[in-house]
């Protein structure tokens, strides 16, 4: 099974940096995702990591580090927008489908 | 827009009811995912299906079931409908069984 934990709630300031940080323990690896959602809407696709390291991706980056079961995403020059909550989930190796950790809920201020 | 459909965006009933929720995949995709989303337990995989067939299943309860029909859209079916079953039911779609997920935009049920 997978266990995935992320803070649950982060706040930031407009224009400032945000490292959300997912921790995962698993019995299956096969990449990590992370999605955005906001409320009440559809999560939507950010990033995926297979292998370690960084992947950037415009204002957005993601780190793997298999070794110790950790991602990390990044986000830059927050936007207003950008307040959502962020889901790490972890792909199993057997039958490819995503188990998701219950978000951090990124609250963007002035 | 992921390109995912679900019908219908709102859904409210009463306990013991049936329901049916209705997906239709991106054009192309052959992996259709069901999952629940309550304030309490966040996004659940409930099963998925590959090109018709089921491939997975994750914490689907036995009153609820799924399909997957030969114009690739898919039926969630929840049967003796609980108040804990109020939650987004969300559906998404790939290409293949190990890409990228879209999701459609959900609907949200409400049992009374």
């Amino acid at each position: 099974g997978q266990n995935i934990d992320q803070p649950t709630e982060m706040t930031a300031t407009e224009g400032a940096i945000v490292q959300i940080n997912c921790t995962y323990q698993t019995s299956g690896f096969n990449g990590l995702f992370w999605y955005q959602q906001h409320a009440g809407e559809a999560p939507t696709f950010l990033s995926y990591n297979v292998l370690d390291g960084l992947e950037e991706k415009g204002r957005f980056s993601s780190f793997l580090s298999r070794s110790k079961g950790y991602s990390y995403l990044l986000l830059k020059e927050l936007q207003m927008k950008d307040s959502a909550s962020y889901l790490c989930a972890v792909r199993d190796s057997g039958y490819s489908t995503l188990t998701f950790g219950k978000g951090t809920m990124l609250l963007v201020s002035p | 827009d992921s390109g995912v459909t679900q019908t219908p965006k709102h859904l409210i009933t009463a306990t013991g009811q049936r329901v049916t929720l209705r997906c239709s995949p991106r054009s192309g995709d052959l992996s259709v995912y069901w999952y629940q989303q309550s304030l309490d337990q966040g996004l659940q995989f409930l099963i998925q299906y590959y090109n018709g067939e089921e491939r997975a299943k994750g914490n689907i309860l036995e009153r609820f079931s799924a399909q997957q029909f030969p114009d690739l859209h898919s039926e969630l079916n929840l049967s003796s409908l609980e108040l804990g079953d109020s939650a987004l039911y969300f559906c998404a779609s790939s290409v293949e069984a190990d890409n990228e997920q879209f999701f459609g935009p959900g609907t949200r049920l409400t049992v009374l």
